[in-house]
Protein backbone atom coordinates (compact mmCIF):
# COMPACT_ATOMS: atom_id res chain seq x y z
CA UNK A 1 0.00 0.00 0.00
CA UNK A 2 1.01 3.76 -0.43
CA UNK A 3 2.31 5.08 2.66
CA UNK A 4 1.84 8.86 4.25
CA UNK A 5 2.85 11.46 1.21
CA UNK A 6 3.25 14.53 2.10
CA UNK A 7 4.53 17.27 -0.47
CA UNK A 8 6.44 19.86 -1.16
CA UNK A 9 9.22 18.23 0.67
CA UNK A 10 11.08 21.45 0.64
CA UNK A 11 10.16 25.06 0.69
CA UNK A 12 11.99 27.75 1.49
CA UNK A 13 9.70 31.56 1.41
CA UNK A 14 10.23 35.02 3.16
CA UNK A 15 9.05 36.03 6.49
CA UNK A 16 5.36 37.38 5.62
CA UNK A 17 4.21 35.04 2.77
CA UNK A 18 1.86 32.50 2.74
CA UNK A 19 2.75 28.89 2.63
CA UNK A 20 0.71 25.34 2.28
CA UNK A 21 1.47 21.77 2.84
CA UNK A 22 0.02 18.86 2.13
CA UNK A 23 -0.72 15.39 3.43
CA UNK A 24 -2.14 12.88 1.60
CA UNK A 25 -2.55 9.86 4.48
CA UNK A 26 -3.21 6.48 3.64
CA UNK A 27 -6.33 5.33 1.93
CA UNK A 28 -8.77 4.42 4.87
CA UNK A 29 -7.43 5.68 7.56
CA UNK A 30 -9.70 8.25 9.54
CA UNK A 31 -6.75 9.10 11.93
CA UNK A 32 -4.69 12.11 10.55
CA UNK A 33 -1.92 13.81 12.66
CA UNK A 34 0.31 17.00 12.28
CA UNK A 35 3.84 17.42 13.78
CA UNK A 36 6.49 19.87 14.11
CA UNK A 37 10.45 19.91 14.64
CA UNK A 38 11.79 23.12 15.33
CA UNK A 39 15.44 22.84 14.80
CA UNK A 40 17.02 20.87 18.05
CA UNK A 41 13.88 20.83 19.61
CA UNK A 42 11.56 17.98 20.10
CA UNK A 43 8.98 16.28 17.58
CA UNK A 44 5.68 18.45 18.93
CA UNK A 45 1.81 17.24 18.46
CA UNK A 46 0.17 19.99 16.57
CA UNK A 47 -3.49 18.21 15.92
CA UNK A 48 -5.71 15.36 15.02
CA UNK A 49 -8.46 15.06 12.60
CA UNK A 50 -10.47 12.08 12.85
CA UNK A 51 -11.80 11.74 9.07
CA UNK A 52 -13.38 15.66 8.51
CA UNK A 53 -13.46 17.05 12.20
CA UNK A 54 -10.92 18.32 14.24
CA UNK A 55 -10.52 15.87 17.46
CA UNK A 56 -7.99 18.31 18.82
CA UNK A 57 -5.92 21.32 18.03
CA UNK A 58 -4.39 21.82 21.37
CA UNK A 59 -0.82 21.83 20.00
CA UNK A 60 -1.73 24.64 17.40
CA UNK A 61 0.58 27.42 18.13
CA UNK A 62 -1.44 30.40 17.30
CA UNK A 63 -3.90 31.54 15.04
CA UNK A 64 -1.54 31.73 11.92
CA UNK A 65 -1.53 28.29 11.19
CA UNK A 66 -4.95 26.82 9.78
CA UNK A 67 -5.42 23.16 8.97
CA UNK A 68 -7.92 21.30 7.28
CA UNK A 69 -8.98 17.99 5.89
CA UNK A 70 -11.17 18.22 2.95
CA UNK A 71 -13.75 15.21 2.55
CA UNK A 72 -11.63 13.10 4.93
CA UNK A 73 -8.82 12.56 2.54
CA UNK A 74 -5.93 14.72 2.25
CA UNK A 75 -5.12 17.13 4.93
CA UNK A 76 -3.75 20.46 4.66
CA UNK A 77 -1.41 22.86 6.97
CA UNK A 78 -1.63 26.24 5.56
CA UNK A 79 0.73 29.29 7.53
CA UNK A 80 -0.35 32.87 6.80
CA UNK A 81 1.85 34.67 7.08
CA UNK A 82 4.86 32.82 8.02
CA UNK A 83 7.44 34.23 11.09
CA UNK A 84 10.78 33.14 11.23
CA UNK A 85 10.03 30.76 14.18
CA UNK A 86 7.95 28.90 11.88
CA UNK A 87 11.12 26.81 10.20
CA UNK A 88 11.30 23.28 10.75
CA UNK A 89 10.58 19.88 9.82
CA UNK A 90 6.31 19.14 9.89
CA UNK A 91 5.34 15.87 9.68
CA UNK A 92 1.74 14.06 8.78
CA UNK A 93 1.04 10.89 10.23
CA UNK A 94 -2.21 9.08 9.78
CA UNK A 95 -3.53 5.40 11.62
CA UNK A 96 -6.42 3.33 11.34
CA UNK A 97 -7.56 3.55 15.12
CA UNK A 98 -5.44 6.43 16.32
CA UNK A 99 -2.57 3.34 17.02
CA UNK A 100 -0.01 2.21 15.12
CA UNK A 101 1.40 5.81 13.26
CA UNK A 102 2.71 5.81 9.89
CA UNK A 103 4.47 9.22 9.56
CA UNK A 104 5.30 10.71 6.03
CA UNK A 105 8.79 11.88 5.01
CA UNK A 106 8.36 15.45 6.11
CA UNK A 107 8.14 18.60 4.79
CA UNK A 108 11.12 21.24 5.61
CA UNK A 109 9.98 24.59 5.87
CA UNK A 110 12.53 27.54 5.92
CA UNK A 111 11.05 30.86 6.53
CA UNK A 112 13.89 33.41 5.87
CA UNK B 1 2.91 17.50 31.85
CA UNK B 2 4.32 14.49 30.41
CA UNK B 3 8.16 14.75 28.68
CA UNK B 4 10.87 12.59 27.26
CA UNK B 5 14.35 13.48 28.10
CA UNK B 6 16.89 11.47 25.86
CA UNK B 7 20.52 11.82 25.77
CA UNK B 8 22.41 14.54 23.55
CA UNK B 9 23.95 13.75 20.75
CA UNK B 10 25.89 13.59 17.85
CA UNK B 11 27.10 10.54 18.78
CA UNK B 12 29.56 9.06 16.83
CA UNK B 13 30.60 5.18 16.93
CA UNK B 14 32.92 2.96 14.87
CA UNK B 15 30.89 -0.11 13.28
CA UNK B 16 30.75 -2.96 15.80
CA UNK B 17 30.84 -0.46 18.67
CA UNK B 18 27.85 -1.35 21.67
CA UNK B 19 25.16 1.72 21.49
CA UNK B 20 23.08 3.16 24.45
CA UNK B 21 21.06 6.04 24.11
CA UNK B 22 19.08 7.01 27.17
CA UNK B 23 15.93 7.90 27.38
CA UNK B 24 13.57 8.84 30.67
CA UNK B 25 10.21 10.21 30.57
CA UNK B 26 7.79 11.50 33.19
CA UNK B 27 4.38 10.67 32.81
CA UNK B 28 1.16 9.83 34.55
CA UNK B 29 -0.32 6.37 34.80
CA UNK B 30 0.93 3.89 32.23
CA UNK B 31 2.16 5.30 29.09
CA UNK B 32 3.08 2.93 26.29
CA UNK B 33 7.01 3.77 25.07
CA UNK B 34 8.31 3.59 21.94
CA UNK B 35 11.59 4.34 19.87
CA UNK B 36 11.47 6.08 15.98
CA UNK B 37 14.18 6.54 13.99
CA UNK B 38 14.69 8.20 11.00
CA UNK B 39 16.98 8.13 8.41
CA UNK B 40 18.17 10.71 6.23
CA UNK B 41 15.90 11.72 3.46
CA UNK B 42 13.15 9.42 5.17
CA UNK B 43 10.22 9.56 7.37
CA UNK B 44 9.68 8.60 10.98
CA UNK B 45 9.57 4.70 11.47
CA UNK B 46 8.48 2.97 14.73
CA UNK B 47 11.67 1.06 15.36
CA UNK B 48 9.81 -1.11 18.61
CA UNK B 49 7.30 -0.36 20.90
CA UNK B 50 6.57 -1.31 24.58
CA UNK B 51 3.18 -0.85 26.32
CA UNK B 52 3.65 -2.02 29.60
CA UNK B 53 6.23 -2.22 32.81
CA UNK B 54 9.17 -4.74 32.01
CA UNK B 55 8.47 -5.18 28.42
CA UNK B 56 10.75 -5.52 25.82
CA UNK B 57 11.36 -4.16 22.68
CA UNK B 58 12.72 -5.80 19.99
CA UNK B 59 13.97 -4.78 16.52
CA UNK B 60 16.46 -5.59 13.91
CA UNK B 61 19.18 -6.31 16.67
CA UNK B 62 18.19 -2.91 18.66
CA UNK B 63 16.23 -3.62 22.41
CA UNK B 64 14.55 -1.32 25.18
CA UNK B 65 13.18 -2.76 28.21
CA UNK B 66 10.29 -0.66 30.14
CA UNK B 67 11.76 0.00 34.00
CA UNK B 68 9.28 2.16 35.61
CA UNK B 69 11.10 1.85 38.72
CA UNK B 70 13.40 4.23 36.83
CA UNK B 71 10.79 5.63 34.46
CA UNK B 72 13.53 5.22 31.77
CA UNK B 73 13.41 2.87 28.02
CA UNK B 74 17.31 2.96 27.12
CA UNK B 75 17.94 2.10 23.83
CA UNK B 76 20.59 -0.51 22.72
CA UNK B 77 22.17 -2.42 20.12
CA UNK B 78 25.36 -4.97 20.63
CA UNK B 79 26.99 -4.28 17.37
CA UNK B 80 26.60 -1.52 15.42
CA UNK B 81 26.57 -0.94 11.53
CA UNK B 82 27.10 1.98 9.36
CA UNK B 83 23.23 1.70 8.30
CA UNK B 84 22.14 2.13 11.85
CA UNK B 85 23.39 6.21 11.34
CA UNK B 86 20.08 7.90 11.62
CA UNK B 87 18.48 10.34 14.44
CA UNK B 88 16.84 8.09 17.15
CA UNK B 89 13.80 9.98 18.85
CA UNK B 90 12.10 8.29 22.40
CA UNK B 91 8.46 8.95 22.60
CA UNK B 92 5.72 7.93 24.96
CA UNK B 93 1.85 8.04 24.19
CA UNK B 94 -0.50 8.42 27.69
CA UNK B 95 -3.66 7.97 26.49
CA UNK B 96 -4.46 9.06 30.25
CA UNK B 97 -2.86 12.55 29.68
CA UNK B 98 -2.39 13.47 26.68
CA UNK B 99 -5.51 11.70 24.41
CA UNK B 100 -3.55 9.02 22.78
CA UNK B 101 -0.69 11.60 21.09
CA UNK B 102 2.98 11.54 21.15
CA UNK B 103 5.17 12.81 23.29
CA UNK B 104 8.58 12.95 21.56
CA UNK B 105 12.38 13.49 22.91
CA UNK B 106 15.20 15.92 20.83
CA UNK B 107 16.37 13.39 19.15
CA UNK B 108 20.22 11.67 19.09
CA UNK B 109 21.79 11.90 16.27
CA UNK B 110 23.99 9.06 15.58
CA UNK B 111 26.38 8.47 13.01
CA UNK B 112 28.43 5.28 12.45
CA UNK B 113 32.01 4.73 11.06
CA UNK B 114 33.64 2.31 9.13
Amino acid sequence: EAGVTQFPSHSVIEKGQTVTLRCDPISGHDNLYWYRRVMGKEIKFLLHFVKESKQDESGMPNNRFLAERTGGTYSTLKVQPAELEDSGVYFCASSPFGVGYTFGSGTRLTVV
Amino acid sequence: GDSVTQMEGPVTLSEEAFLTINCTYTATGYPSLFWYVQYPGEGLQLLLKATKADDKGSNKGFEATYRKETTSFHLEKGSVQVSDSAVYFCALMNYGGSQGNLIFGKGTKLSVKP
